[in-house]
């Protein structure tokens, strides 16, 4: 079975400070592909980023960037230099190439409520 | 141009009631989803849809059903509404195509329902 741990329930920082948001998976699947979303106070999901198991190369955003390390099942969200509106809970996702005859939608973790002060 | 849309967006009603929500995405998508996201934000699976297969998560109560007129609709018709089914649900959309390729989802703005 598939399960996505976002052990941090919420983190708080000053504004330009840097932040990490961790995100461990687990599968048995050899191909599945991880997701990160953003859920800002109004409520919607805005999809930020996918990333399939062949591709291990770190990404880099404006001032998102993503470290995927298979070797560890960890695919880590950083945000340089925050400013109070990346105030939002974010989730972290997974998706196995075959599903077992179950829906193949999404595994979220239970998400992290980050708070950006000013 | 909105790609995912839901109505309504807020829904009261009593226990025993039955109600729908309308899911549209004019994305050309093959792909269809229901989520619920409780009062603690996690969010859960409901239903897959895709070419006229239906995959309904086994946790999913059957007084939930998905119906969908066309590739670009899937509503979501609950029957005999009870307190817990109070939560946002959210429609989502993706393009899978022939393979198993996981392409991202694109959710629409969700409905907050509250049973009472």
């Amino acid at each position: 079975a598939q399960k996505v741990t976002q052990a941090q329930t919420e983190i708080s920082v000053v504004e330009k400070e840097d932040v990490t948001l961790d995100c461990v998976y687990e599968t048995r699947d050899t191909t599945y592909y991880l997701f990160w979303y953003k859920q800002p106070p109004s409520g919607e999901l805005v999809f930020l980023i996918r990333r399939n198991s062949f591709d291990e190369q770190n990404e880099i955003s404006g001032r998102y960037s993503w470290n995927f390390q298979k070797s560890t099942s960890s695919f880590n969200f950083t945000i340089t230099a925050s400013q109070v509106v990346d105030s939002a809970v974010y989730f972290c996702a997974l998706s196995e190439a075959y599903s077992g005859g179950g829906a193949d939608g999404l595994t979220f973790g239970k998400g992290t409520h980050l708070i950006i002060q000013p | 141009d909105t790609a995912v849309s839901q109505t309504p967006k807020y829904l009261v009603t009593q226990m025993g009631n039955d109600k729908s929500i309308k899911c549209e995405q004019n994305l050309g998508h093959d792909t269809m989803y229901w989520y619920k996201q409780d009062s603690k934000k996690f969010l859960k699976i409901m239903f897959s849809y895709n070419n006229k297969e239906l995959i309904i998560n086994e946790t999913v109560p059957n007084r939930f059903s998905p119906k969908s007129p066309d590739k670009a609709h899937l509503n979501l018709h609950i029957n005999s509404l009870e307190l817990g089914d109070s939560a946002v649900y959210f429609c989502a959309s993706s393009q899978r195509g022939k393979t198993s390729l996981r392409n991202e989802q694109f959710f629409g703005p969700g409905t907050r329902l509250t049973v009472l």
